[in-house]
């Protein structure tokens, strides 16, 4: 089975910083989709960025972009200009045999002011 | 396009009592996902239809556990004798064939067993 491993439970950032969230994934597929998805506190999940696998660019939607770097099995999310309302869980995901998406254990981000 | 709407919220219920959730997803996507989401996890895939049939169910899924979606349309989730253990938010979601652009969530809703 697909696994999607986020190493930091926790990560904190100041506003209008930089910060990476991590993800590595394991997959013997070749063609594949990975996702970031946002969740704030009691709200629902909201797509934050998309990247196919057989795509060499990397994924930008304004101050999220991601590093994914395909040999490695990594998919990590940067996001730039932090603000207070980034403050969220985020879930790294993959698209396990076009059906359905296997989540990782999440990364919550708290911005400070 | 309201989004995927979930009912109820939240759900109290005892030890032993049946529960139904409703799961209206977005009206053209043909495909409806059900997820758990334990307490600081990432959501567990349950099972998912494509229209009215269900395509796959996890392990997950006890045979407590029943999913329908009658003509293609909003989709129950049936948890019969509940548990303290199926304490959790059920999420459903809906997407316009596979999944290659993401799916669109529901607020969830919340089960607590007392």
């Amino acid at each position: 089975a697909q696994t999607v491993t986020q190493s930091q439970p926790e990560m904190s950032v100041q506003e209008a910083e930089t910060v990476t969230l991590s993800c590595t994934y394991d997959t013997s597929e070749s063609d594949y989709y990975l996702f970031w998805y946002k969740q704030p506190p009691s709200r629902q999940m909201i797509l934050v960025i998309r990247q196919e696998a057989y795509k060499q660019q990397n994924a930008t939607e304004n101050r999220f972009s991601v590093n994914f770097q395909k040999a490695a099995k990594s998919f990590s999310l940067k996001i730039s200009d932090s603000q207070l309302g980034d403050a969220a869980m985020y879930f790294c995901a993959y698209l396990w045999e076009g059906n359905k998406l296997v989540f990782g254990a999440g990364t919550i981000l708290r911005v400070k002011s | 396009d309201t989004g995927v709407s979930q009912n109820p919220r939240h759900k109290i219920t005892k030890r032993g009592q049946n529960v139904t959730f409703r799961c209206d997803p977005i009206s053209e996507h043909n495909r409806l996902y059900w997820y758990r989401q334990t307490l600081g996890q990432g959501p567990e895939f349950l099972t998912y239809f494509q229209n009215e049939a269900q395509l796959e169910k996890s392990r997950l899924l006890s045979d407590r556990f029943s999913a329908e979606r009658p003509k293609g349309s909003f989709s129950t989730l049936e948890i019969q004798r509940t548990e303290q253990g199926d304490s959790a938010m059920y999420l459903c979601a809906s997407s316009l064939g596979t999944g290659y652009y993401g799916y669109t969530f529901g607020s969830g809703t919340r089960l607590t067993v007392v």
